[in-house]
């Protein structure tokens, strides 16, 4: 399996308040993506990433920031979360027109 | 633009039934297409994918997958389901040009004794 890790692994947050989660890849990948999965909605793309400093937006990206300062990380940031963010938050990573692979989730709950 | 469409929310079926799941996708483009499965409370896991060359593809466990360039589709099937086949299946497209993979909203399989 390629290496990627996700933290943390669980959050819960206030509403209101700044959420980092993190994505750390081992595979020297070219792209990244954050997705969120909620049910009857499937895997949804918030933000992705072709290279070191190169994102761009998905289909839900309002609320959400992403950073990519090296090759092995990618982290999507929650300006000030609100309850509609409440969801499963999936990373990613590829190279090419292959496939992806998942990191294990984090579950965030925003109270 | 790229999309997936999977037919069936659920799928409900008994042990050691033939189960197919549907997948119809939308490109203008040359497409890759993948087939993901996810147990409970873990990541996706790469099930069986088709970039290139014969149209049907096969996963270790049993399961295969027909890409079907006509009927834009690529319908998972499997002649006889397990308990443990139970689990959420997604199906996904990436096509030459595009730096996304866009998925399906996925589709329950629940496999009853």
């Amino acid at each position: 399996d390629a290496g990627i890790t996700q933290s943390p692994r669980h959050k819960v947050t206030e509403t209101g308040t700044p959420v980092t989660l993190r994505c750390h890849q081992t595979e020297n990948h070219r792209y990244m993506y954050w997705y969120r999965q909620d049910p009857g909605h499937g895997l949804r793309l918030i933000h992705y990433s072709y290279g070191v400093k190169d994102t761009d937006k998905g289909e839900v990206s309002d609320g959400y920031s992403v950073s990519r300062s090296k090759t092995e990380d990618f982290l999507l940031t929650l300006e000030s979360a609100t309850s509609s963010q409440t969801s499963v938050y999936f990373c990613a990573s590829r190279t090419g027109n292959t496939e992806a692979f998942f990191g294990q989730g984090t579950r965030l709950t925003v109270v | 633009a790229q999309s997936v469409t999977q037919l069936d929310s659920q799928v409900p079926v008994f042990e050691e039934a033939p189960v197919e799941l549907r997948c119809n996708y939308s490109s203008s483009v040359s497409v890759y297409l993948f087939w993901y499965v996810q147990y409970p409370n873990q990541g996706l896991q790469l099930l069986l994918k088709y970039l290139s060359g014969s149209t049907l593809v096969e996963s270790i466990n049993g399961f295969e997958a027909e890409f079907n360039k006509s009927q834009t589709s690529f319908h998972l099937r499997k002649p006889s389901v397990h308990i443990s086949d139970t689990a959420e299946y997604f199906c996904a497209v990436t096509s030459s040009g595009y730096s996304t993979l866009t998925f399906g909203k996925g589709t329950m399989l629940l496999v009853s004794p």
